[in-house]
């Protein structure tokens, strides 16, 4: 069974520029999760899509932004790059029950470099 | 707003020894608490579950406690192993089970 992929492995914008990455969960989960994880300040939850459905976010500004296809792969959107969006940048996937307490399974993650 | 406190940044241990980790929490208690183990470079990978109900949960050679009144969990890993040599991360769930929180981990080193 695969996992989850996550493209690209790596990215690198400049500062205003606008970034997109791209999430496939593992076949039959509907769920998907993306975190940030910066150096020294752990993950960091984004937001959450089930069905299509936006269902949370964390506290990010709006210009994190992101959806979910009807194959249930995501995309996350993070526009007018900032220095501190340095990042990896998690995506997870889960079989979708409505809660945050299903198992998740991670992708490798795709570093964004801001200069 | 919570907060999560994992005891150190980096912990080095004994091949053979117990090594235990320690999670601390602030405010209300979550309902779920989760541990995950997450290699350099690599996506967290999940390990155990534990519920606010539960004092205990063990799985082959780990070992996770939960108490609610000390605000705190503890992950054991008996028998420890270079394997097991990577950063380990604890993570909330509240009741509404639409937010999850994660700890900044501690990196676990074994030595032969």
């Amino acid at each position: 069974e695969a996992g989850v992929t996550q493209s690209p492995t790596h990215l690198i914008k400049t500062r205003g520029q606008q970034a997109t990455l791209r999430c496939s969960p593992i076949s039959g989960h509907t769920s998907v999760y993306w975190y940030q994880q910066a150096l020294g300040l752990g993950l960091q939850f984004l937001l959450w899509y089930d069905e299509g459905e936006e269902r949370n976010r964390g506290n990010f500004p709006p210009r994190f932004s992101g959806r979910q296809f009807p194959n249930y792969s995501s995309e996350l959107n993070v526009n007018a790059l900032e220095l501190e969006d340095s990042a990896l940048y998690l995506c997870a996937s889960s079989k979708g029950s409505g809660s945050m307490t299903d198992t998740q399974y991670f992708g490798p993650g795709t570093r964004l470099t801001v200069l | 707003s919570q907060k999560i406190e994992q005891n150190s940044e980096a912990l080095n241990i004994q091949e053979g020894k117990t090594a235990t980790l320690t999670c601390n929490y602030t405010n209300y208690s979550p309902a779920y608490l989760q541990w995950y183990r997450q290699d350099p470079g690599r996506g967290p990978v999940f390990l155990l579950l534990i519920r606010e109900n539960e004092k205990e949960k063990r799985k082959e050679r780990l070992k996770v406690t939960f108490d609610t009144t000390l605000k705190q969990s503890l992950f054991h890993i008996t028998a420890s192993q270079p394997a097991d040599s990577a950063t380990y991360l604890c993570a909330l769930t509240y009741s509404s089970a639409s937010k999850i929180i994660f700890g900044s981990g501690t990196r676990l080193s074994i030595r032969p």
